[in-house]
């Protein structure tokens, strides 16, 4: 079964932009949730989706969004990029978020870098 | 609010030494733990998970037990590789509601030498 896939891998922006990253869950799963990576912050939660409803959301500005279509994918979109927005963006998708114990699993993540 | 502490890194062992990594957490309710390893230029995967106290993850000869007495859930495995070298992180999912977020600690970089 093949795992999460995310497009693209590198993106490269200027400050301004904005910017869209795809993200295909496993197949079956309905769940998808992003993460923020950085080195000074570590890894931090966007927002998740279940069945093309914003289920959860972290602390973040309302510059990122995202949402879920009806075959699960997933897209997440920043924009008026800023310099800080620099970071690798995760995607994890799992069955059905219905629990702390379902597993997410990772995709390679979308590596951005803001100029 | 829930969080995860891990031990500072680097840690920096020879090939077949013990490997301990220390993971305490912070949550309400009864949380699911989990660790994670991020090889170079790659994304998370699951190394263990453990979703109730006493229950022992263990995978690839890493350990880890969920210790609610000492909230903690420390990483182990006795005979590292070279190829362990990886970046850990321990993380914890919630009970509070459905899709809750992974809740991770800063990670620890582990460099395993021949």
């Amino acid at each position: 079964k093949a795992g999460v896939t995310q497009t693209p891998r590198y993106l490269i922006k200027t400050r301004g932009q904005q910017v869209t990253l795809s993200c295909s869950p496993i197949s079956g799963h309905r769940s998808v949730s992003w993460y923020q990576q950085t080195p000074g912050q570590g890894l931090q939660f966007l927002f998740e989706y279940f069945s093309e409803t914003q289920r959860n959301k972290g602390n973040f500005p309302g510059r990122f969004s995202g949402r879920q279509f009806s075959n699960s994918r997933s897209e997440m979109n920043v924009s008026t990029l800023e310099l800080g927005d620099s970071a690798l963006y995760l995607c994890a998708s799992s069955l059905s978020s219905g629990g702390p114990q379902e597993t997410q699993y990772f995709g390679p993540g979308t590596r951005l870098l803001v100029l | 609010g829930d969080s995860v502490t891990q031990m500072e890194g680097p840690v920096t062992l020879s090939e077949e030494a013990f490997l301990t990594i220390n993971c305490t957490y912070t949550a309400t309710g009864y949380p699911s733990l989990f660790w994670y390893v991020q090889y170079p230029g790659e994304g998370l995967q699951l190394l263990l998970k453990a979703t109730k106290a006493d229950d022992k993850g263990s995978n690839k000869g890493f350990e880890a037990t969920y210790r609610k007495e000492t909230t903690s859930f420390h990483l182990e495995k006795g005979s590292v590789q070279v190829s362990d070298s990886a970046v850990y992180f321990c993380a914890l999912r919630s009970s509070n509601q459905a899709g809750t977020a992974l809740i991770f600690g800063k990670g620890t970089t582990l460099s395993v030498s021949s």
